[in-house]
């Protein structure tokens, strides 16, 4: 399996603002997921996206693809203080069944 | 809902001690995983198992091993704790095939002494 790398370390801003976070991987990829944890929880699922997609929606969340940079971000619109957490992406390839998480991007929402 | 649940999430053990975390998950998932987290490091695989009885490495299985009797029960084991086992442990779990989403578990906060 192959390890995406988030970007920003760490970002903050405030609430009502679109927050956004990249994630850039090496290899070509089936799909690309994005996880969400809370501090001292364990990661909830937000949205996966296909490698023949460009785009997915998801409530306030937009994920995009580009295949040929090997990049994805993720926006979260109107944050919240509830968006405070912090954001994994993970790559797949292969028929690896296990996921490689990098090191996150730390999310603060400042009410 | 998927559901995945630990047996502790607290759990202070003194070095030496063989420690025992617990996963179990209740939709009939293949897959099951057991992380570690430790700040700046992210998350990284320990085990993980595809099958009942069937294990594989991940990029960190020194000092650990585990068990899958039954396949909604997945064992982490620590055979002789060491402070540097002092973690926060993940386990997750997943259908079978490729890369599919995984369900976590809450987390076990491990303190070795």
């Amino acid at each position: 399996s192959q390890q995406g790398e988030e970007d920003p370390q760490a970002l903050s801003i405030q609430e009502g603002e679109n927050a956004t976070m990249n994630c850039s991987y090496k290899t070509s990829i089936n799909n690309l997921q994005w996880y969400r944890q809370n501090s001292g929880r364990g990661l909830v699922h937000l949205i996966l996206i296909r490698s023949n997609e460009r785009e997915k929606h998801s409530g306030r969340l937009r994920v995009t693809l580009d295949t040929s940079k090997k990049s994805s971000s993720l926006l979260i619109t109107a944050s919240r203080a509830a968006d405070t957490a912090s954001y994994f992406c993970a790559p797949s390839s292969g028929s690896a069944r296990q996921l490689t998480f990098g090191s996150g991007t730390q999310l603060t929402v400042l009410p | 809902d998927v559901k995945v649940t630990q047996s502790s999430r607290y759990l202070v053990k003194r070095t030496g001690e063989k420690v025992f975390l617990e996963c179990v998950q209740d939709m009939d998932h293949e897959n099951m995983f057991w992380y570690r987290q430790d700040p700046g490091l992210g998350l990284r695989l320990i085990y993980f198992s595809y099958d009942v009885k069937m294990k594989e490495k991940g990029d960190i299985p020194e000092g650990y091993s585990v068990s899958r009797e039954k396949k909604e029960r997945f064992s982490l084991i620590l055979e002789s704790a060491s402070t540097n086992q002092t973690s926060m442990y993940l386990c997750a779990s997943s259908r079978a095939g490729g890369a599919d989403t995984q369900y976590f578990g809450p987390g076990t906060r491990l303190t070795v002494l």
